[in-house]
């Protein structure tokens, strides 16, 4: 039973160009998340999305980033005309739908903007 | 703003001592407090989920406890071994955002051998 498997590990873009970040869940977890970790700061919340719908982009900046979990396939995190500010590492995290349960994580995918 | 507040930053601590850290959390609209494991080089790791107030979890020689009154969670390794070198999270979740976990800055902790 495969983990939460994200790709690319490793990214490297130059500005204005686009980002994909992709993020399988695992098996049985309907519940996906995506968090950033800035150089030097903590995990920080992005986005909470379930098969098809957004439930809450409260952490994701108004411009420029945007999430999708479609019906089939991965969850995808892109960021459109990036800019060095977006270096970072990208954390994709799934759970179950039950009460109780922790967060499993991907091992991210480290965004370099140059 | 929800303010999750981990101390200390990071700690040295020789290899057989015991030690603990603490996890601050707003105590009103509580839900969910979980702990989590990040070694260096891999992914954070679910230690605990804990919910109920006066809560006590253990996995082989780490323990956590849980105050919701007063907004606070302990994490206890006892006779610390040099595998237990990581950062310690805590996250929070609260009754409206119930599926949104709010993380800690993280204890780094070091074992002395």
């Amino acid at each position: 039973n495969a983990g939460v498997m994200q790709n690319p590990r490793h990214l490297v873009r130059r500005r204005g160009q686009e980002a994909r970040l992709r993020c399988s869940p695992m098996k049985g977890h309907s519940h996906v998340y995506w968090y950033r970790q800035l150089p030097e700061e903590g995990l920080k919340f992005m986005v909470y999305l379930q098969k098809e719908n957004i439930i809450d982009e409260s952490g994701m900046p108004k411009e420029r980033f945007s999430a999708e979990f479609p019906k089939e396939g991965p969850s995808i995190l892109r960021i459109q005309q990036v800019v060095r500010g977006d270096s970072a590492a990208y954390f994709c995290a799934s759970s179950p739908p039950m009460v109780g349960y922790g967060y499993t994580f991907g091992s991210g995918t480290r965004l370099t903007v140059v | 703003i929800l303010n999750v507040e981990q101390s200390p930053q990071s700690l040295h601590v020789q290899e057989g001592d015991s030690t603990n850290f603490t996890c601050s959390f707003p105590s009103s609209n509580f839900y969910a407090l979980h702990w989590y494991r990040w070694e260096t080089a891999k992914s954070p790791e679910a230690l605990f989920v804990m919910t109920l107030n006066g809560d006590e979890k253990k996995k082989g020689r780490i323990s956590a406890t849980l105050n919701t009154k007063e907004g606070y969670s302990y994490l206890y390794i006892k006779g610390s071994q040099p595998e237990d070198s990581a950062t310690y999270l805590c996250a929070f979740k609260t009754i409206q955002g119930a599926q949104k976990l709010v993380f800690g800055q993280g204890t780094r902790l070091t074992i002395n051998p």
